[in-house]
């Protein structure tokens, strides 16, 4: 079975300052792994994903993750946050189908991040 | 290009009552995914359906709840016989193939009141 971890249900963090969100996962074989980011009321939006090769992803609105295999981690990053960064961020873990993944992905419970002027 | 397309936004069912929840993909894609969204929890998977086929339906309740991805139109999330617990945000997803690495791009959500 698949899992995700986000042990941190809300991060604040100045405006300026860098940003990190924390993402473990367990999956059976090599993961393929998402971040999508929900603002109140309105659907998932798609920030990055992990598939294979370079370990430190870039998505959008200046957003990267670094996948550490070693750790099973996928955290998100920000080199400087901005206000309108504050929303809630779900990381998402897919395994690969011939291992069981199947096509389902399994979300942590969310992660608030908090940006203060 | 349009994304994934839900309706209604917002639905209000008294208890017993069907609800119905519908789903238009993004344009070219024809894999739909279910998920719903329980107050302050994440996403959980219900089902996953291709044009006609349900393929996935490991996450779906085995009472009250069907789908489908008709031929022609949207995919609909039937739930028979709505109980207070079915409040929740039901989000559909779509993407353009199976792979483990094809992105799935989510709806704005149906957000069911049961009363």
């Amino acid at each position: 079975a698949q899992s995700v971890a986000q042990p941190e249900d809300q991060v604040n963090v100045a405006e300026g300052n860098p940003l990190t969100v924390k993402c473990t996962y367990s999956v059976s074989g090599n993961p393929y792994l998402f971040w999508y980011v929900q603002y109140p009321n309105r659907g998932l939006q798609f920030l990055l994903k992990y598939i294979t090769g370079d370990n430190l992803v870039k998505g959008s609105y200046g957003f990267e993750a670094e996948f550490n295999k070693s750790q099973t981690s996928f955290h998100l990053k920000k080199p400087s946050a901005l206000v309108s960064d504050s929303a809630l961020y779900f990381c998402a873990v897919r395994g690969q189908i011939l291992t069981g993944g199947g096509n389902k992905l399994t979300f942590g419970t969310g992660t608030q991040l908090k940006v203060e002027l | 290009n349009a994304g994934v397309m839900q309706n209604p936004r917002h639905l209000v069912r008294r208890r017993g009552q069907e609800a119905r929840l519908r789903c238009s993909p993004m344009k070219g894609h024809s894999h739909v995914y279910w998920y719903r969204q329980l107050p302050e929890e994440g996403l959980k998977f219900m089902v996953y359906l291709q044009k006609e086929n349900i393929i996935d339906e490991s996450g779906m309740p085995k009472e009250r709840f069907s789908a489908e991805f008709p031929k022609e139109g949207p995919s609909i999330l039937r739930i028979q016989q709505v109980v207070r617990g079915d409040s929740a945000a039901y989000f559909c997803a779509s993407s353009p193939g199976n792979r483990g690495s094809d992105t799935q791009y989510f709806g704005p959500g149906t957000r069911l009141t049961v009363l």
